[in-house]
């Protein structure tokens, strides 16, 4: 049983380029949640979709965007990059109506 | 917003010393989680814990919603249990139900 994965693991850019990082969550699960974590602190919650609709939102700007597909894998894009984006994505699954959820190994982006 | 704090920051054992690790909540939750973060950014989920107690091993964990706290002990630790452990919760008020609320963790290191 394949659990999340993400891709890619590793990302480096540049100021003002975009990113799009992916998820495909653990076989069963139609619920994707992204969290941003920076160095030294928890993870920051930044949305949640559920049915191809974003349905939870964090205090992240709209530079953040996201989108989940039929087969439940979602994308997160982020826009105009700032050097302050520079952190571990992380993509947690989990059954909608369950409360565990279940972490990717994440996608660390460097912004130079 | 709900506010979670873990205590201590930090904590360094011998190999085969027992320990707890702390987490405060400021509001009523209905889902608290508790996670282990390895050196290379992977979060395992430990224990879905929103009340009672449970054990897996050498590990236990200990919810008191009531008074809003929760414990997880480590027993006999080992090498392998280094790492960062958070604590996680999640609200029962609609809007702030379904994203995680992350303390900034508790880093232990384990010594042979």
């Amino acid at each position: 049983d394949a659990g999340v994965t993400q891709s890619p693991t590793h990302l480096i850019k540049t100021r003002g380029q975009q990113v799009t990082l992916r998820c495909s969550p653990k076989s069963g699960h139609d619920t994707v949640s992204w969290y941003q974590q920076a160095l030294g602190q928890g993870p920051q919650f930044i949305f949640q979709y559920y049915e191809e609709e974003e349905r939870q939102r964090g205090n992240f700007p709209d530079r953040f965007s996201g989108h989940q597909f039929p087969n439940y894998s979602s994308e997160l894009n982020v826009n105009a990059l700032l050097l302050g984006d520079s952190a571990l994505y992380l993509c947690a699954s989990s059954l909608d109506g369950g409360q565990t959820q279940y972490f990717g190994p994440g996608t660390r982006l460097l912004v130079l | 917003g709900i506010q979670v704090e873990q205590s201590p920051p930090d904590l360094i054992l011998q190999e085969g010393a027992n320990s707890t690790l702390r987490c405060n909540f400021s509001d009523s939750v209905n889902n608290l989680q508790w996670f282990h973060q390895n050196p290379w950014g992977q979060l395992i989920n430990l224990f879905y814990i929103p009340s009672g107690t449970k054990q897996n091993g050498r590990l236990s964990a200990t919810t008191v919603a009531t008074e809003r706290y929760s414990l997880l002990y480590i027993s006999s630790s080992q090498t392998t249990d280094s790492g960062v452990y958070f604590c996680a919760v999640g609200g029962i008020y609609a809007g702030n139900n379904r994203k995680l609320i992350w303390g900034l963790g508790t880093s232990l290191g384990v010594n042979p």
